[in-house]
């Protein structure tokens, strides 16, 4: 069965780190999006991939970089861990237009 | 500003009631929805969705309404049960934002009672 997988599931980390979160997904989709969950604020969009090579900054994108080297990748950099970046982090790919998007089981990231 | 509103931070529904679900939104130019379970630690997981040129889509005990005039939608469960317990998310996306993602509400935690 296709699936979408994030890693690692729990992350501490310090302020000021780079800290990188993976996310693969074996849909073959095109369109991939980070989204992060804070209480009071649902699920906000960080950045999304139209496909290999192209990038784009969602609501929240600052301190935040992507890259998409292949299909099934799109790992989510955070250049300097900030405390206001502790979060859980949620990957998602989707096929289209009027379609589901199927996520990730996230990643809960504490930075201290 | 907010472009999906889930006004209800929670509901409590008797098991065997039905459980409704609302969700606002102002962007006109919205024109898919779709309403999203989720468990604690786990991803969402898509529960049903409709178009805009829908008023009404049912899946077994799972009906979302649409109301493009008041721009507002309800998910309706019934019976409700006690894995229903959850939080809701309302999303959106507009014509071929397949690439942009979905746009959120904030999510209402629906807690069934026995």
């Amino acid at each position: 069965d296709a699936e979408i997988t994030q890693s690692p599931r729990h992350k501490i980390t310090e302020t000021g780190r780079q800290v990188t979160l993976a996310c693969h997904q074996t849909w073959n989709h095109n369109n991939m999006f980070w989204y992060r969950q804070d209480l009071g604020h649902g699920l906000r969009l960080i950045h999304y991939s139209y496909g290999v090579q192209d990038t784009n900054k969602g609501e929240v994108s600052d301190g935040y970089s992507v890259s998409r080297s292949n299909t099934e990748d799109l790992p989510l950099t955070l250049e300097s861990a900030a405390s206001s970046q502790t979060s859980v982090y949620f990957c998602a790919t989707r096929t289209g237009p009027n379609t589901e998007a199927f996520f990730g089981q996230g990643t809960r990231l504490t930075v201290v | 500003d907010q472009q999906v509103k889930q006004n209800s931070p929670s509901l409590s529904v008797q098991e065997g009631r039905i459980s409704i679900l609302n969700c606002d939104y102002t962007n006109s130019m919205f024109d898919y929805f779709l309403w999203y379970k989720k468990y604690p630690a786990e991803g969402p997981t898509f529960l049903i969705s409709i178009s805009s040129i829908k008023d009404k889509n049912e899946d077994g005990r799972f009906t979302v309404f649409l109301n493009k005039s008041a721009k507002h939608l309800s998910l309706h469960i019934v019976p409700s049960q006690p894995g229903d317990s959850a939080v809701y998310f309302c999303a959106a996306s507009v014509p071929g934002g397949g690439a942009d993602g979905l746009t959120f509400g904030k999510g209402t935690h629906l807690i069934i009672q026995p």
